[in-house]
């Protein structure tokens, strides 16, 4: 069966440089969610999008922004990296209009390091 | 202010033992509590899930009980092999089918041979 996919899988930045995540959803899915992984964490809800708009708000930093497109791909944009922005990012996905619990579904995430 | 509350932080299981891991809660208006398995370096993979209208769910070796007056949860493991090992995160959800996931803070879990 088909999962989701993450692009790219590692991104080594440095401090202040800008990084572009890339989440494809299952397909027919709908939803898209973005969570972060620090270190030994557990993962930190950052933002979610159905059908294209957003749908919830985490804790994610203003330097951070994100979009679902036609395709329900999303993209997360993070500008002005800080060393504290290394950790995992997790992408999921679920289908909000079937029948399921709607459960969410990741994706292998990108390993982003900022030096 | 952790709302998904989980133990132990770390077990250790003899190949064939039970593995029980903990969660609990403090907001009601959760509505649907998955567990999820996560190896090093890779996404949590959905094990199994539970709503508050069933007090245990089973799918192979793997049980979640849920005890709603108590707001807690649990996932059992049996007959626990090495290849469980891995760290282990209870979540939970409001009642919007598109709420985010809470977890809870983690369990590694090692089963020796």
């Amino acid at each position: 069966a088909a999962g989701v996919i993450q692009s790219p899988r590692h991104l080594i930045k440095e401090k202040r440089e800008t990084a572009t995540l890339k989440c494809y959803p299952i397909p027919r899915h709908d939803t898209v969610y973005w969570y972060q992984q620090g270190p030994g964490q557990d993962p930190q809800f950052l933002i979610s999008f159905y059908e294209k708009m957003q749908s919830d708000k985490g804790s994610i930093p203003d330097r951070f922004s994100a979009q679902q497109f036609s395709d329900y791909h999303s993209e997360l944009n993070m500008s002005s990296l800080e060393l504290g922005d290394s950790a995992l990012y997790f992408c999921a996905s679920s289908l909000l209009g079937g029948d399921s619990y709607n459960e969410q579904f990741f994706g292998p995430g990108t390993r982003l390091t900022v030096l | 202010q952790q709302q998904v509350k989980q133990s132990p932080q770390s077990l250790i299981v003899q190949k064939g033992g039970i593995s029980i891991i903990n969660c609990a809660y403090e907001n009601t208006a959760f509505d649907y509590f998955p567990w999820y398995q996560q190896f090093p370096g890779k996404g949590p993979a959905l094990l199994i899930a539970i709503r508050p209208d069933v007090s245990e769910k089973k799918e192979g070796r793997f049980t979640i009980s849920f005890n709603k007056s108590a707001k807690q949860f649990s996932l059992h493991i049996m007959d626990s092999q090495p290849g469980d090992s891995a760290t282990y995160f209870c979540a939970a959800r409001g009642l919007r089918r598109a709420d985010k996931l809470i977890f809870g803070t983690g369990t590694r879990l090692q089963v020796f041979p």
